[in-house]
């Protein structure tokens, strides 16, 4: 079954550092997303991005943040100059389309930690 | 009132035991909705979707009331692979795909 991939899987940065966090999604997918969940809560959303657009994003997804999609195949999420409160899991998520009932697949995700 | 909540648990069951996972969305206009299951640490994974006229997959039935903006999940006998934090997720308004989670309710197995 095919399936979305992260890496990596675990990454260590020093505060104020620029961290780009990689996924390949589904390959007939249209619709890419990245989600969060820190330590203990629950999933959060950061943004979804369809025909190389951001079609939605969350107050959480400011200025440091950005996504591409540079070769068609890997979809990244930048975190400019990170903070503590960056500290968690990202998930990548991709799906056909976003119409009703159409599921989300998620990537294993990435543990990001900050220090 | 939260987006979507859920009861958080734990919910501790013998094997073989029914157990039913109640989730209320705030948002009357949503209009996906889904069982997702997440290991410890792990990624989310589709459990189910869940369809107005309520369905069924093996041991795991879901059921949807819009008027109350209600979703359900019933777990028969219960395996000790089960043991998982059980999300409900909801699509927000905006047709973007963007998915609302609820904190997720514990179920733990016990043999």
């Amino acid at each position: 079954e095919p399936e979305v991939t992260q890496t990596p899987s675990h990454q260590v940065t020093q505060m104020g550092q620029e961290v780009i966090l990689r996924c390949v999604p589904i390959s007939n997918h249209l619709y890419f997303y990245w989600y969060r969940q820190i330590l203990g809560q629950k999933v959060e959303f950061l943004v979804s991005f369809y025909n190389n657009e951001i079609s939605e994003k969350s107050e959480i997804f400011d200025d440091q943040f950005s996504v591409e999609r540079p070769d068609g195949s890997n979809f990244t999420l930048k975190i400019r100059s990170t903070k503590l409160e960056d500290s968690a899991m990202y998930f990548c998520a991709s799906s056909r389309d976003s119409s009703f009932n159409q599921p989300q697949h998620f990537g294993d995700g990435t543990r990001l930690s900050i220090l | 009132r939260k987006e979507v909540e859920q009861d958080p648990g734990p919910f501790n069951v013998p094997e073989g035991a029914t157990v039913a996972f109640n989730c209320t969305y705030s948002n009357s206009a949503s209009q996906s909705f889904f069982w997702y299951r997440q290991d410890c640490r792990k990624e989310p994974k589709l459990l189910m979707s869940v369809y107005s006229s309520g369905n069924e997959d093996g041991r795991f039935t879901a059921q949807l009331n819009r008027a109350s903006q209600y979703i359900s999940l019933l777990i028969r006998d219960s395996k000790l692979s089960d043991s998982a934090t059980y999300l409900c997720v909801v699509s927000s308004s905006s047709n973007t795909g963007k998915l609302i989670f609820g904190q997720g309710t514990t179920l733990q197995v016990k043999p």
